[in-house]
């Protein structure tokens, strides 16, 4: 079985540019995820689609960070303009389903550098 | 205050070793527990879940919960060089909102 794939793996870009993520979920995995993990901390959860609906972005900083999930497949992340602070590794991560016993698959991360 | 505070670390043990991983957490909404182990730039792996007050074994791993006191933690005995990672407590409510601590960093010494 296939497991979570994301490109780029690496990027680095100037503050003010924007830049995107993309995430393929394992085949058949209802809810998608994404997550900020800056270094030394955990994933902080950005946002949380089931199939193509958004269930959950209360964290997501929506000024500057946009996401979507058009065909309930595959997801792109988003962030225009960019700013220093959002150097860090995104994960994307995805589930059967969204409920409690939620196993969370994690692809191997995007690390964003904003110099 | 984070909702979760896990014990920073790091640790460093020799091989052979019992490892003691430790979470404490604030949310009484937090209903179910797991371990993630995440090797430097991979993205995290499942390694164990619970629900109940009590402990779990699978293999060298033991995870423990005590929701009366909101503490968690995993065992790791015989520690292997190739456990060595950071490992993340993850918490999650009824409604299904995960939670992650700031993970520990392991290595263990040949």
């Amino acid at each position: 079985e296939a497991g979570v794939a994301q490109s780029p793996r690496y990027k680095i870009i100037e503050k003010r540019q924007s830049v995107a993520f993309w995430c393929n979920p394992i085949s058949g995995h209802a809810t998608l995820y994404w997550y900020q993990q800056i270094l030394g901390q955990g994933p902080k959860l950005l946002i949380q689609f089931q199939n193509n609906g958004v269930v959950d972005d209360s964290q997501l900083p929506k000024d500057r960070f946009s996401a979507e999930r058009l065909k309930g497949v595959d997801s792109t992340l988003k962030i225009q303009p960019a700013k220093l602070e959002d150097s860090a590794v995104y994960l994307c991560a995805s589930s059967l389903e969204g409920g409690r016993l939620n196993e969370q698959y994690f692809g191997p991360g995007t690390r964003l550098t904003v110099t | 205050q984070k909702e979760v505070e896990q014990d920073p670390g790091p640790l460093s043990v020799p091989e052979g070793a019992i490892v003691s991983l430790n979470c404490t957490y604030s949310n009484s909404a937090f209903q179910y527990f797991m371990w993630y182990r995440q090797y430097s730039r991979k993205g995290p792996e499942l390694l164990m879940y619970t629900y109940s007050s009590g402990n779990k074994e699978d293999g060298r791993f033991t995870a423990q919960v005590d929701k009366s006191s909101k503490y968690i933690s995993l065992f790791i005995r015989d520690s292997q060089p190739s456990d060595s990672a950071t490992y993340l407590c993850a918490m999650t409510t009824n409604a299904g909102k995960s939670t992650f601590g700031d993970g520990t960093t392991l290595t263990v010494k040949p």
